[in-house]
């Protein structure tokens, strides 16, 4: 079965250091990872795809197939990239049982 | 605003009550999901529509629950004899199928509370 673990509930960080949200997967296939963020009063959005290997906001996240993790990072965290933070995966049967991790908050301090 | 949206932004219930929730997607999005997300979690797939197909449910959806979108716009999600483990935030999103991947608009959410 899918499954994502974000072992941290909670992450803080003083502005200007750098930021490593963890998240591990378990799937069977090749699954589609996303990283989603939650700003404080709005929606949920998307914030980056493993398969756009894109930079958004000054973070990244790299797809490690044999360590199934799936890692967001920055180099210098900004008080403004305090959020709720939720790694997922949706399985090969694009679009069907998109699964979320427990969340991660970030909190990055003055 | 574009964006989806969901109605009512709030739901107060009692025990054994039956409610409906409305989900508006992005216009041109063929693909419209339903979540749960209960404090401390993160959200919980419910079910999923391909316009007006309803594609793949959650084994952990009941039978009181049941999600229609007729004709492929707006979604309806009804929940029969509501307990209070029904409590949650129920969130809609909606996606168009694409080659590049599937990013899912999500909305503003209801926020259930059953008393």
């Amino acid at each position: 079965a899918q499954r994502v673990t974000q072992p941290e509930k909670l992450l803080s960080v003083f502005k200007g250091a750098p930021v490593e949200l963890k998240c591990n997967y378990s799937y069977s296939g090749s699954p589609e990872l996303f990283w989603y963020v939650q700003y404080s009063r709005q929606r949920l959005q998307l914030l980056l795809r493993h398969i756009s290997r894109e930079s958004i906001k000054g973070f990244t996240a790299d797809l490690n197939k044999g360590e199934t993790s799936f890692h967001l990072k920055k180099p210098f965290a900004q008080e403004e990239d305090s959020a709720m933070y939720y790694c997922a995966l949706s399985g090969q049967n694009y679009g069907q049982n998109f699964v979320f991790g427990p969340g991660t908050r970030l909190s990055v301090l003055p | 605003d574009t964006g989806v949206s969901q109605d009512p932004r709030h739901k107060i219930t009692k025990r054994g009550q039956n409610v409906t929730f409305r989900c508006d997607p992005i216009s041109e999005h063929n693909r419209l999901y339903w979540y749960r997300q209960t404090l401390g979690q993160g959200p919980e797939f419910l079910t999923y529509f391909q316009n007006e197909a309803q594609l793949e449910k959650s084994r952990l959806l009941s039978d009181r629950f049941s999600a229609e979108r007729p004709k492929g716009s707006f979604s309806t999600l009804e929940i029969q004899r509501t307990e209070q483990g029904d409590s949650a935030m129920y969130l809609c999103a909606s996606s168009l199928e694409g080659r590049t991947g599937d990013e899912q608009y999500f909305g503003p959410g209801t926020r259930l509370t059953v008393t």
